[in-house]
């Protein structure tokens, strides 16, 4: 069955910090994606990608970076974690256009 | 951008009646997913359904894409159906999503 893991399942950062978010596909989809929810709110699209080692902006690529160095492996990286990032985050990988898109269990991301 | 209301935010049944859950989106969808996000925050796809209706065991989801608009009917409500359902749109190319803030529903017994 296909699968999206994220790690860790949950952090807290303080102000300033790094952070990395990493997700891992076994499902041998070419596209992968990073959202962030806010509480009470849907998801938003930060960076996604289509291809090993590329890259691409979402909806609210601000303070984030994304880096995809392999077909299985995605990350999101905040260079300069602020109190606004405090969010739980999805990763979710889908096969090509149209395709149904499949979640990992989410990273929750507290930020003091 | 893409815009995706949903209706009614919240609602609140009793086990055994049927809900109608609506999403009303601004541009025209080439893909419409409906999600369940479990009370403790797991994300699972319920439906892919760009057009027509489709069924699965007590959902149906009715999409009219020239209205813009796409319906999930559950049946039957259930307790473990309590949870908030999101609908999703893609509308460009690399199947990136555009969700809606959700309907909350719970299912009293």
């Amino acid at each position: 069955e296909a699968a999206v893991t994220q790690s860790p399942r949950s952090k807290v950062a303080v102000t300033g910090g790094k952070v990395t978010l990493s997700c891992h596909q076994t499902n041998n989809h070419d596209y992968m994606y990073w959202y962030r929810q806010d509480t009470g709110h849907g998801l938003r699209l930060i960076h996604y990608s289509y291809v090993a080692d590329s890259t691409e902006k979402g909806d609210i690529p601000d303070g984030y970076k994304a880096s995809r160095p392999s077909q299985e492996n995605f990350s999101l990286i905040l260079e300069l974690a602020s109190l606004s990032q405090t969010a739980v985050y999805f990763c979710a990988s889908s096969d090509w256009d149209y395709a149904e898109q499949f979640f990992g269990p989410g990273t929750r991301l507290t930020v003091l | 951008g893409q815009q995706v209301q949903q209706s009614p935010s919240s609602l609140v049944l009793q086990e055994g009646e049927n809900a109608e859950l609506q999403c009303n989106f601004s541009s025209t969808a080439t893909q419409l997913q409906w999600f369940y996000q479990s009370p403790g925050g797991s994300l699972v796809s319920l439906l892919s359904n760009p057009s027509g209706t489709k069924h699965t065991g007590r959902l149906t989801s009715t999409t009219v894409t020239k209205e813009r608009r796409s319906s999930l009917h559950i049946s039957s409500s259930q307790t473990t159906d309590s949870g908030t359902y999101l609908c999703a749109i893609e509308t460009g190319s690399f199947n990136k999503l555009t969700f809606g803030a959700g309907t909350r529903l719970a299912v009293c017994p």
